[in-house]
């Protein structure tokens, strides 16, 4: 168990339709990082969160989006989803978000787009 | 740019048997970070070992070993006497010490062991 929580774990939706991921780091972390796992485009990073702040983005899609709150948990929002966006969302947390810091990923999220 | 190469798709062996996981890294930074991660038929990525890139002596821990050489820009994994349980995709990764802190994966070798 690394510590990091996702919920939900699976997720069955419709396209056009909006969900929401949620991701509660490692006590102690204040770094937040979100990925996407499909089987044509492999692990690809989204966001890096540090702190509440945005602090680098990735190969995320415009009707993407996402936010760390106060208490450092995190939410990834998908909107206007399409079939292509079905993979597992994992979120990863590190310490200080540095390159040097391990990130540790959460069981992920599976999204289902029918 | 930096990228990490996995040139092997998939890797069957037989129970007890060693085997290696090739990885290949680019990059053109001098301090970088390289990461071996697990992922079990559950899903899970599971964090196996970081390295920095001015520290190239081998790790050993139990049945793993990792044997990095920047001379070739590989960091490659061996497991020796494999079990069931080493069956997973394994993944080699690169993260930068700058502001592009985001790993940087590899596509992954799935590792399957018969008994």
């Amino acid at each position: 168990d690394s510590g990091v929580t996702q919920t939900p774990k699976h997720l069955i939706t419709a396209t056009g339709q909006r969900v929401t991921l949620r991701c509660s780091p490692r006590s102690g972390d204040l770094s937040v990082y979100w990925y996407q796992q499909s089987l044509d485009q492999g692990l690809q990073f989204l966001i890096q969160y540090y702190n509440g702040e945005e602090r680098a983005k990735g190969n995320i899609l415009e009707r993407f989006s996402a936010q760390q709150f106060p208490d450092l948990h995190s939410e990834l929002n998908l909107s206007s989803l399409e079939l292509g966006d079905s993979a597992l969302y994992f979120c990863a947390s590190s310490a200080q978000g540095r390159g040097a810091d391990t990130q540790y990923f959460g069981p992920g999220t599976r999204l289902t787009v029918l | 740019a930096q990228k990490v190469t996995q040139a092997q798709t998939e890797i069957s062996v037989v129970e007890k048997e060693d085997v290696t996981l090739d990885c290949v890294y680019e990059t053109r930074d001098t301090t970088y970070y390289l990461f071996w991660y697990k992922q079990p038929p559950s899903g899970e990525l599971v964090f196996l070992i970081r390295r920095n890139s001015f520290d190239e002596q081998n790790e050993i821990s139990g049945r793993y070993s990792w044997n990095f050489q920047k001379s070739t820009s590989s960091f490659n994994f061996t497991i020796t006497a494999s079990q069931v349980v080493d069956s997973a995709v394994y993944f080699c990764a690169l993260t930068l010490s700058g502001s592009a802190r985001q790993l940087t994966f590899g596509s992954g070798t799935q590792l399957t062991v018969l008994p």
